[in-house]
């Protein structure tokens, strides 16, 4: 059973432009929703992350709202540039008990120039 | 400076061969984490060690095993490679349970190759 519901799968984005991806997440006990950053060949690497306390949270060009009643969270990324380009992972765990994440999909990120 | 180490970056084993892959950490965190990530997919959860306590995964093949000698060093073995295992690893760690700062670490990878 897929914990996390990741989308889209691709996106394409012009420079300069808004990139949004979106998250869904089954368990009401997760308390802890990080967004990581992959480029090819590394491993992932912690972008932003968010309790369900708030519901928006801003690190320069990167946002991360979350609805806590409707179970989603999305990750904004503002100004896009060419670096920028990589997979994008939104997950999900807990802070007590197993706190192993559950990862959504994954969102391939192309900016163009 | 790099906080999870994996070596070697690399692997090429052959069907059937035995394989190690190792972790180690500078964090002192306790908890380690081992997962697979096939191509174009989102890592999957294989186990993890809180201190030297040792978590399996339901659905983990019994071809993996893991060792935690001490809290900087983990192990990944293969008993058996099969082509299907062929996957980037990932070690990550965290402080575990308590810990104000929930943040994972994750490893460069073991990009593994079976032939």
């Amino acid at each position: 059973q897929q914990q996390v519901k990741q989308s889209p799968q691709s996106l394409i984005v012009q420079k300069g432009g808004i990139s949004i991806i979106n998250c869904a997440y089954e368990n009401t006990a997760f308390d802890y929703f990080p967004w990581y950053q992959q480029f090819p060949g590394k491993g992932p690497a912690l972008l932003i992350a968010i309790r369900p306390d708030v519901s928006e949270k801003k690190e320069g060009r990167f946002t991360i709202s979350f609805n806590k009643s409707a179970k989603q969270f999305s990750l904004h990324i503002m100004d896009s540039q060419p670096g920028d380009s990589a997979t994008y992972f939104c997950a999900a765990s807990k802070s007590t008990g197993r706190r192993a994440l559950t990862f959504g999909s994954g969102t391939r990120l192309q900016v163009q120039p | 400076d790099a906080m999870v180490i994996q070596n070697p970056r690399y692997q090429v084993t052959q069907f059937g061969k035995p394989v190690t892959l190792s972790c180690s950490q500078t964090l002192n965190h306790n908890v380690m984490y081992w997962y697979q990530q096939k191509s174009s997919q989102a890592p999957k959860l294989l186990f993890h060690y809180y201190d030297k306590d040792f978590n399996n995964e339901a659905d983990t093949p019994d071809n993996f095993q893991s060792r935690r000698p001490n809290t900087s060093f983990c192990f990944l073995d293969i008993r058996s490679p099969g082509l299907g295992d062929a996957a980037m690893y990932l070690c990550a760690v965290d402080e575990g349970q308590g810990a104000r700062n929930t943040e994972a670490f994750f490893g460069q990878g073991t990009r593994l190759t079976v032939v």
